[in-house]
């Protein structure tokens, strides 16, 4: 059953504290992103990575760090030093950058609560 | 820049009567425009882009270039079509996917 699995689904985070949301794929996707949903503000994007071993920041990357050590696999760490990190995370893939016409897929979110 | 507006945050429409639910472009090139949808507890999927220029659940959308518009249209609204919408656009090279802000469709009885 091929698709995106994201964990946890809801993460509390202590003040400080570095955490790492995981997103998973075993649809051969090459491209992978990672967008943060508010209410009223849509879904912006964070990092996304075109292929293995790169990646690059979207419009709000502040605070955040990822990495694509395997095709399958791109974690996103939200560090101490976001601010405002309570939020809902959500992790998508593509077949190619650049071949956007296909459409994302998406994972099922992820939902921070710093406390 | 590259940009996704949908003017209205919440659209409330009756059981059977038409639904249209605005988006608006601002992009250079040629575009490539999607409609995502979330159903409660569901994920966001994809609803229809414009480049197969099908129809979905009854749904429709037509890209007007000279107006820089995508709204995602339905003559008879249902009421499990009540969801949150998202119009997006392709930022180019990149394939990265520029979203609007959403637009909370009800269908009431």
């Amino acid at each position: 059953d091929g698709g995106i699995t994201q964990s946890p689904k809801y993460l509390f985070r202590k003040e400080g504290q570095n955490v790492t949301l995981s997103c998973e794929q075993n649809l051969n996707h090459d491209a992978m992103y990672w967008y943060r949903q508010d209410p009223g503000q849509g879904l912006r994007l964070i990092y996304y990575s075109q292929i293995v071993n790169d990646f690059q920041k979207g419009d709000i990357a502040e605070g955040y760090s990822v990495s694509r050590e395997k095709k399958e696999s791109f974690p996103l760490t939200v560090t101490s030093a976001q601010k405002n990190p309570t939020a809902f995370y959500l992790c998508a893939s593509s077949i190619a950058a650049g071949t956007g016409h296909y459409g994302y897929t998406f994972g099922s979110g992820t939902r921070l609560t710093v406390v | 820049a590259q940009r996704v507006t949908q003017p209205e945050k919440l659209l409330s429409v009756f059981k059977g009567a038409p639904v249209e639910l605005k988006c608006n472009y601002s992009y250079s090139g040629s575009p490539e425009l999607f409609w995502y949808v979330q159903y409660s507890r569901q994920r966001l999927q994809l609803l229809l882009r414009h480049i197969s220029r099908e129809s979905i659940k009854g749904f429709t959308a037509d890209l007007n270039k000279g107006e820089t518009s995508f709204h995602l249209k339905k003559p008879f609204a249902q009421e499990e079509d009540s969801a949150m919408y998202y119009c997006a656009l392709n930022g180019g090279s990149q394939g990265n996917l520029i979203f609007g802000k959403g637009t909370k469709l009800s269908v009431k009885p």
